[in-house]
């Protein structure tokens, strides 16, 4: 059963706290992407890679990292910088690079509170 | 910078009631995309429109892509509940970020039964 898994589905995080947020496919997709969603909001993009370890910042990247070691992995931590963190986050990947004009298909997402 | 706004932000009809979301881009798009997602749930690809003037139908959902390639829309025809979401339209960031999708403000559905 293909598809993009993210866990945990929600994540509580304590002040200067790092948490990383899981993102695996099995769709064999060349590029990843991660977005941030606030409530009744549209979608903003915090990282993007488009091939094994390489990845660029998005619109929204400070205070986040990623990993792309393998095809199928691709980890965001929400490292203690980012002050604002609470949000919905959402995981998606495409066939290939070119992400503009390339289908993108999401994970279930993770819902991060901040206690 | 580049900016892909959607109007209304929110619409509540009755079922059986037609719908109507406009997207609008700052820029020129090479193509655009269409997004639906559920209440708490994760967007779902609907369609990508390429061509100018180009119209496309699902069902009950037409969508169409404005001739100068800036504007779009999707009409829903007697709406049902199972249309209720958010429909987001989204389009490739402009010169250097064509490799990035941005996404509309999006509008919410909501479908009195």
């Amino acid at each position: 059963d293909g598809g993009i898994t993210q866990s945990p589905k929600y994540l509580f995080r304590k002040e200067g706290q790092n948490v990383t947020l899981s993102c695996e496919q099995n769709l064999n997709h060349d590029a990843m992407y991660w977005y941030r969603q606030d409530p009744g909001q549209g979608l903003r993009l915090i990282y993007y890679s488009q091939i094994v370890n390489d990845f660029q910042k998005g619109d929204i990247a400070e205070g986040y990292s990623v990993s792309r070691e393998k095809k199928e992995s691709f980890p965001l931590t929400v490292t203690s910088a980012q002050k604002n963190p609470t949000a919905f986050y959402l995981c998606a990947s495409s066939i290939r690079p070119g992400g503009g004009s390339e289908t993108q298909y999401f994970g279930p997402g993770t819902r991060l509170l901040v206690l | 910078g580049q900016q892909v706004m959607q109007i209304p932000q929110y619409q509540h009809v009755q079922e059986g009631e037609d719908f109507t979301t406009y997207c609008n881009s700052s820029t020129t798009l090479s193509n655009i995309q269409w997004y639906k997602q559920r209440p708490g749930g994760h967007p779902v690809f609907l369609i990508q429109l390429v061509k100018s003037g180009e119209v496309k139908k699902q069902k009950r959902l037409t969508f169409q892509f404005g001739e100068a390639k800036k504007n779009s829309s999707l009409h829903i025809t007697a709406t049902q509940t199972t249309d209720v979401g958010t429909y987001f339209c989204a389009g490739p960031g402009y010169g250097g970020a064509t490799n990035k999708l941005i996404f509309g403000t999006g509008t919410l559905l909501a479908v009195q039964p």
